[in-house]
This record gives structure tokens, sequence and C-alpha cells, in this order.
């Protein structure tokens, strides 16, 4: 399957720290997307990469892919309290636009 | 971006019964996506509903269990039926923004079935 993996599981940091979360996925793929999940709610969407891209930015948000090992990750700046979420990373290859997520990462920024 | 909500934002049902949540999107779109994140889980796909066609379900699932809807480009519904306390979940609908490429989801139902 494309399912991607991101590690680590939970990332607990203080705040003004960064924080790197990384996925893994099996298949080519179109492109990968980040989402963040705020306690059991709704996905709000972060990020979309494409194939043909290495890295990208939105404000304090990085994300870089890495085709040829399969991996993604995601790095958020100056981390804040309000960035303490579940992040997913999702991939989406062939022609049924289907996306297949990750277990996620729990991000705990400490005040 | 697309605006999405989703009804009911969450609810309690006895096992047996059937529940049905509604999907409406601020924008005509030609597939709408249902997903399942049971707790402390990720999402899986459950089905994918194109208006004017049976929806398309993944494995695992059946339509029989999730009954889905597609009468209009704004508006779906899907039914969990004969619930049990195994079908407890936050139930959520996507749908892609002005490309095929960025999913967007609504706020979930959370469901849970004693």
């Amino acid at each position: 399957s494309q399912q991607g993996e991101e590690d680590p599981q939970a990332l607990s940091i203080q705040e003004g720290e960064n924080a790197t979360m990384n996925c893994s996925y099996k298949t080519s793929i179109n492109n990968l997307q980040w989402y963040r999940q705020n306690s059991g709610r709704g996905l709000v969407h972060l990020i979309l990469i494409r194939s043909n891209e290495r890295e990208k930015h939105s404000g304090r948000l990085r994300v870089t892919l890495d085709t040829s090992k399969k991996s993604s990750s995601l790095l958020i700046t100056a981390s804040r309290a309000a960035d303490t979420a579940s992040y997913f990373c999702a991939v989406s290859g062939g022609s049924n636009y289907k996306l297949t997520f990750g277990k996620g990462t729990l991000l705990t920024v400490n005040p | 971006s697309a605006v999405i909500s989703q009804k009911p934002s969450r609810d309690i049902c006895q096992r047996g019964t059937s529940l049905t949540i509604q999907c409406q999107v601020d924008s005509q779109v030609t597939m709408m996506f249902w997903y399942r994140q049971q707790p402390g889980q990720s999402l899986t796909l459950i089905a994918t509903a194109n208006q004017g066609s049976e929806a398309t379900y993944e494995s695992g699932f059946v339509i029989d269990k999730f009954p889905i809807s597609r009468p209009n480009l704004t508006f779906s519904t899907l039914t969990v039926s004969n619930m049990s306390p195994e079908d407890s979940s936050i139930y959520l609908c996507s749908v892609f923004g002005g490309g095929k490429e960025t999913q967007y989801f609504g706020p979930g139902t959370r469901l849970l079935v004693l």
C-alpha cells in the first residue's frame, strides 16, 4: 500500500523550539500533503508538495520531499503552545485521487 | 479552499440503530470522500461518492453497512447502519479544492455507540 508512516509517534518540546516530523511511504506518488488535527476535530490542510518538488515553505512550516528515499519531513520553527496537535501525512498516487494517511505524530508544545 | 459543514457534530447512539451524517459543501464538487477515524487511529477512506453514480467502496467497507447518497454536487450523506460499539469513530467528509490535489475536510462527526 502507499500508506505514509510518521515518526516519531509522539514528540514533546518547549515553546520556541523547532519540531521535526518525518513521513515515509512505499510506492510512487503524485503528491504528499500534511494535515493538522486538534483534539480529534476536523483536519486542517497545512501544505502540499508535489512529487517533482523538493522543498516548500509556508510561514513557520518547511516541508521537504525525497522521492528517492520515499520520505518527507515537516519542520515547524519557533513552536507555540497552539501548535499542540496531531500531524498527519497523506499521499496520493495513481489516477484515483485517493489519499492514504499515515498514523500521525502527536506534538505537544509546552509553554 | 472549500467550506464544508457536517451534521450532526456528535451523537451518542444505541447499538442496532442507524445514524445518517450529512455533508454540505459551499461549492459544486464532482467527488466527495468519506473517511473514518477510529479512536487514537489515523484516517481510513470508506468510499468515494460521485454525483450521478454509485459510490465506490474501499476494501473492508460495504454498501449495506455504509450506504451513501449523493443527490447533487454540494451534498452527500453517509449512513452508519445497524451500529455496534466498534463503529464509534469520527466520520469525516472531504472534497478537492480547485484542482484534484488538495483535499479539504469537514469538521467531522464524533459518534459513540453504546
